[in-house]
């Protein structure tokens, strides 16, 4: 079955920096979407990004669908964007989202 | 008052009783998941239910029953809980009309089997 790896795995940072969080499918996807599950377990859509780029405030995505991966920028990190950031994709013979292990990002003050 | 509702937010339990975990939701979605997340890792799939007469078996469904009972309830039982059915539990419900299916999550439901 299609894999999903994300990268990396976990990332540390002081309040103010930018990151790159990258999302690579096995096979071709749709549906592509981006989750942020806050530290008390809440999970946010963030994006719905199958392909181009979207911008909400700090956050960006852009997904490349014929390369197989998506990419979640967030500037000027916030301690408010603690959390693990997940991707989901699907295949299109198929409904179920399959999900990477998810990207643990932790802000520093 | 929360779109994705689920309860209860946290449950101890022993191994071999029964276990319900609900779901209920006001955003009228036609859609709803449930998903379990385990430390580490991502969500898998359990069953899902594009209507009330629409029920399937996801990724990981054995060991675990659902019932549809109205457009805005999606219930998950375990009939006999075992200790690696510990986890964080997850209902979620998508919007078919808007052809994204994009995913709305309740707050989840944690579970401890001892």
């Amino acid at each position: 079955g299609i894999q999903v790896e994300q990268s990396p795995p976990d990332l540390i940072l002081q309040e103010g920096a930018n990151s790159t969080l990258r999302c690579n499918f096995s096979d071709s996807v749709n549906n592509l979407q981006w989750f942020h599950q806050n530290p008390w377990g809440q999970l946010i859509n963030l994006f719905y990004i199958p392909s181009g780029t979207k911008q909400n405030g700090r956050l960006s995505a852009t997904t490349v669908a014929t390369e197989r991966y998506s990419l979640l920028y967030i500037s000027s990190s916030q301690t408010t964007d603690s959390g693990v950031y997940f991707c989901a994709g699907r295949m299109d013979s198929n409904y179920q989202l399959i999900w990477g292990a998810g990207t643990k990002l932790i802000i520093k003050p | 008052d929360a779109d994705v509702t689920q309860t209860p937010r946290n449950r101890i339990t022993k191994t071999g009783k029964r276990i319900m975990l609900e779901c209920s939701q006001t955003k009228g979605h036609d859609r709803m998941y449930w998903y379990r997340q385990d430390p580490g890792l991502g969500l898998r799939l359990i069953y899902y239910s594009f209507d009330v007469k629409d029920i399937n078996k996801g990724e990981i469904s054995d060991g675990y029953s659902v019932s549809r009972q109205a457009q805005a309830k999606f219930s998950l039982s375990l009939e006999s809980a075992i200790p690696n059915q510990t986890a964080l539990y997850f209902c979620a419900t998508s919007d078919r009309s808007s052809g994204a299916n994009v995913l709305t999550f309740g707050a989840g439901s944690r579970l401890t089997v001892l």
